[in-house]
């Protein structure tokens, strides 16, 4: 089954530390993986796209990584501001039998808290 | 500035009234769908559109039902909604091809009492 799990399920980290937010993932045939942003109440922002050919995308103190063998994903992000508090969610895309769409499968988030 | 619209952004309903969720997105994206987003569950796809005319069931459809009458608008129907519905409703677009950025709306809280 394919699956997305993210861990760990919250964080809490002063200002102006490192973090780092993992993803990993059952999803076959893998197309691509995302991670997007979510401020409470509010609609998801892209952060980064990788592709099966892809190891690593910055977007500002934003990293996202990946390792396609041991399917497995992280975020980093440097020196944490008050405004990163939000949740992180991985999203997965599989690609169907012969379709072009590809399936998205979403992680249920890691909810991050930078506190001054 | 690329926008997906969703509206109302807030509305508390009875079981039973039906209700529609509009969307409207300004990219000329081919791709639309709807997300339902609960505590603990993250976001679930209800019904997603390749293109106009084009429609399909994600993985809650049950008590939705969507239209594509035009490439911009994406409607979720609410047809009798009842107290399990109540949710956070998200719209998302993108351009044809799995690899492209999905764009969400703002969400649409929804309370049906």
């Amino acid at each position: 089954k394919n699956q997305v799990e993210q861990s760990p399920q919250s964080l809490i980290i002063l200002e102006g530390k490192n973090c780092t937010l993992q993803c990993n993932y059952t999803v076959s045939p893998f197309s691509n993986l995302r991670w997007y942003k979510q401020d409470t109440g509010r609609g998801p922002v892209s952060l980064t796209i990788m592709t099966f050919s892809e190891n690593t995308k910055s977007n500002g103190r934003y990293t996202a990584t990946l390792d396609a063998d041991t399917k497995q994903s992280s975020l980093h992000i440097t020196a944490s501001q008050l405004s990163d508090s939000a949740s992180y969610i991985c999203v997965v895309s599989a690609k169907p039998d012969g379709g072009s769409q590809g399936n998205l499968i979403f992680g249920k988030g890691t909810k991050l808290s930078v506190k001054p | 500035e690329a926008q997906v619209t969703q509206n109302p952004r807030y509305l508390i309903t009875v079981t039973g009234k039906k209700l529609t969720v509009t969307c409207s997105q300004n990219m000329n994206h081919e791709y639309m769908s709807w997300y339902r987003q609960d505590p603990g569950l993250g976001l679930r796809q209800i019904y997603y559109s390749m293109n106009v005319e084009v429609t399909d069931k994600g993985d809650v459809p049950e008590g939705y039902k969507v239209s594509r009458k035009e490439k911009r608008n994406f409607p979720l129907i609410l047809e009798s909604p009842s107290p399990n519905q109540t949710s956070l409703y998200f719209c998302a677009s993108r351009k044809q091809g799995a690899g492209n950025t999905i764009y969400f709306g703002e969400g649409s809280w929804l309370t049906v009492v």
